[in-house]
């Protein structure tokens, strides 16, 4: 398995304009995470999905945050209209919810930049 | 409010020595902790877990504790290698099958030669 897929790997864009990041998580797996990582604030949970149902977005810094997953083998984290503020490295990652570790599998991640 | 703290930012040792990492946390009652490596431009890569009920946990030259108690986690690092030097992450995980995972801001770990 290629593992957790993410795109695109950079962005760079202006303020006000909407950003749209990719995630293909790995085949099987039944839940998926976004997670946001800066230095100041380190790892944070934005929101996660099991059986492609967010089940908790208290995460999400505002309505400017969507996420999707229209199917098991693919999501999407919107941001609109995106601020300098949200630069930040934009990690997607997926779990089988079966295993005894419950291990998250991440992708590389999307460093987003907002100019 | 839910607080994960590992103890610095960054700890550097010779190598050979035990790296020993610390992971606090509050407001939490985790059915599991996770620790995970984390290299620069990379995503978090697993290495352990250890349960509510678990004392303690090893794995090759690593060793996880986890005192319920005092709500902390321990991580080892024996025999310590320049490759070992990257940021090591605590997560929590409440015990439901759909529960969320939360991650402490994570210890940059350097070990010279």
């Amino acid at each position: 398995d290629a593992g957790v897929i993410q795109s695109p790997r950079h962005e760079v864009t202006e303020m006000g304009q909407e950003v749209t990041l990719r995630c293909k998580p790995i085949s099987g797996h039944n839940s998926l995470f976004w997670y946001r990582q800066t230095m100041m604030r380190g790892l944070e949970l934005l929101i996660y999905f099991n059986n492609n149902v967010p089940i908790d977005d208290s995460g999400m810094p505002e309505d400017r945050f969507s996420a999707k997953m229209p199917n098991a083998s693919f999501s999407t984290l919107k941001i609109q209209p995106s601020e300098p503020r949200d630069s930040a490295v934009y990690f997607c990652a997926s779990s089988s919810r079966g295993t005894n570790t419950g291990e998250l599998f991440f992708g590389e991640g999307s460093r987003l930049t907002v100019l | 409010s839910q607080k994960i703290e590992q103890n610095s930012e960054a700890l550097n040792i010779q190598e050979g020595k035990t790296a020993t990492l610390t992971c606090n946390y509050t407001n939490y009652s985790p059915a599991y902790l996770q620790w995970y490596r984390q290299d620069p431009g990379r995503g978090p890569v697993f290495l352990l877990l250890i349960r509510e009920n678990e004392k303690e946990k090893r794995k090759e030259r690593l060793k996880v504790t986890f005192d319920t108690t005092l709500k902390q986690s321990l991580f080892h690092i024996t025999a310590s290698q320049p490759a070992d030097s990257a940021t090591y992450l605590c997560a929590l995980v409440k015990y439901s099958s759909a529960s969320k995972i939360i991650f402490g801001s994570g210890t940059r770990l350097s070990i010279r030669p």
